[in-house]
This record gives C-alpha cells, structure tokens and sequence, in this order.
C-alpha cells in the first residue's frame, strides 16, 4: 500500500524553463512533506520541506506547493538548468513515525 | 546538513559471506535509519533505531540485523548474503525541530551478490 505516489517516472524541460514536480499522497495524518534530490550513484540529498500548515515554501529557486484537500504536493524549480538533472523524490510524514517515499521522477533537463 | 558517512560505496561478494556495511554520522543524532531502494521503486525501511541500545525491524522483511552500540555509528550486518540482497543500501540520521523531522542521508552502499 503506497502513501506516496510519483505517477511520472521521467521528466523533460528544456534548460530555463519551470520544471513541476508532482506527488500525491492517501494519508489525511501526514502534517511534513519533503522533496529530496538524488543523482547517480549517491544518497538522496534534502532539497525542501513544508509543514502542513502553510501552502507553499520558496528557497531560491525551488518552491513547494501544498494542496491539502486534494492530497497533493508539487515541486516547481525555476529556471531549470542542466544540473539540476537527476532523480526527485518526496516524502512524507508525521510525529512519531516513519517517512513514506514515493518512487521518484527523474527530471531530465535540456541545454 | 548532516555529516553522514557509508563505506563500503560499492561491494561485490559471493553468495553465503557475511558481510557488514557500516554508517556514521558526526552530528550527535539520536535516531538513524537503514532503506534499501531498487532502481524505480520507493525506499524501503529495513531498520531503524531511536537511540544507543534501540534498534527496531521496518516494514521490509530483511535477513540483516543490526546493532547500536554508540550513537554515531549503526552497521547493517547480513549473516549471508543472498543474490536477492543485491541493491542499494541507504543510512540515514535524522534531527527534529519544531516537531518536524528531516532525514539526512549517507551516499550509498551498492551491494552486488554473485
């Protein structure tokens, strides 16, 4: 039973456009949310969180979007450049207990 | 960001070996954390532990164990390795702030059993 879903496993922008993330999730007692970045070959590095008490989160160029009533969070990085090509992955979770990860979307981006 | 560490990054080893895959981290977290991830799928919890001497099974069946003796280091041991256990092993620490947690991972062990 998967809380976390990433319904698109690949992603393709071309360099300076908005990339849009998405991720959806089935459990109403989620109240934090993250978005980690994983490149080949190496751990998944913490990219941006939100509580659910807020709608969005900006850091840079990174901005996160929360939409509690239809379960859904996206992940919009703008402009997008070619390093930021790799493997995004969002999780989810709550006080005392364990994070759910979806299956990740690999974001390719074109120069 | 969390210093945490994993070696070795890559191993290939025979069927029946036992072999340990060690973690550390510098930045005195209590809890840490064990996934294993195959290409395409979700991180599965194998592992977890809360402090010194608490260790607890995740969700994900695993012939591993493993051990918390000191707070910076939690090592994954399997008795015998099995080609089924070829993947990519995943530590992770974790600090709460506000109540929310953030978990902060180490590079990665691929593990190839032949």
């Amino acid at each position: 039973d998967q809380q976390v879903k990433q319904n698109s496993p690949s992603l393709s922008v071309q360099e300076g456009r908005i990339s849009i993330l998405n991720c959806d999730y089935t459990n109403s007692m989620f109240d934090y949310f993250l978005w980690y970045k994983k490149y080949p070959a190496e751990g998944p590095t913490f990219l941006i969180s939100i509580s659910s008490i807020k709608d969005k989160n900006e850091d840079g160029r990174f901005t996160v979007f929360l939409n509690k009533s239809a379960k859904h969070l996206s992940l919009h990085i703008v402009p997008s450049q070619p390093g930021d090509s790799a493997v995004y992955f969002c999780a989810a979770n709550f006080v005392g207990n364990q994070f759910y990860f979806g299956t990740g979307t690999s974001l390719t981006v074109i120069p | 960001e969390a210093d945490i560490y994993q070696t070795p990054r890559y191993l290939v080893i025979g069927t029946g070996k036992k072999i340990t895959l060690e973690c550390s981290q510098t930045m005195g977290h209590d809890k840490m954390y064990w996934y294993q991830q195959d290409p395409g799928m979700e991180l599965h919890l194998i592992h977890y532990s809360y402090g010194v001497n608490s260790t607890e099974k995740g969700d994900l069946s695993s012939e591993s164990t493993v051990s918390r003796i000191r707070t910076e280091h939690f090592p994954l041991t399997l008795e015998s390795a099995r080609p089924s256990h070829t993947s990519q092993y995943l530590c992770a620490s974790s600090e709460t702030g506000a109540g929310q947690e953030t978990q902060y991972f180490g590079p990665g062990t691929r593990l190839l059993v032949l």
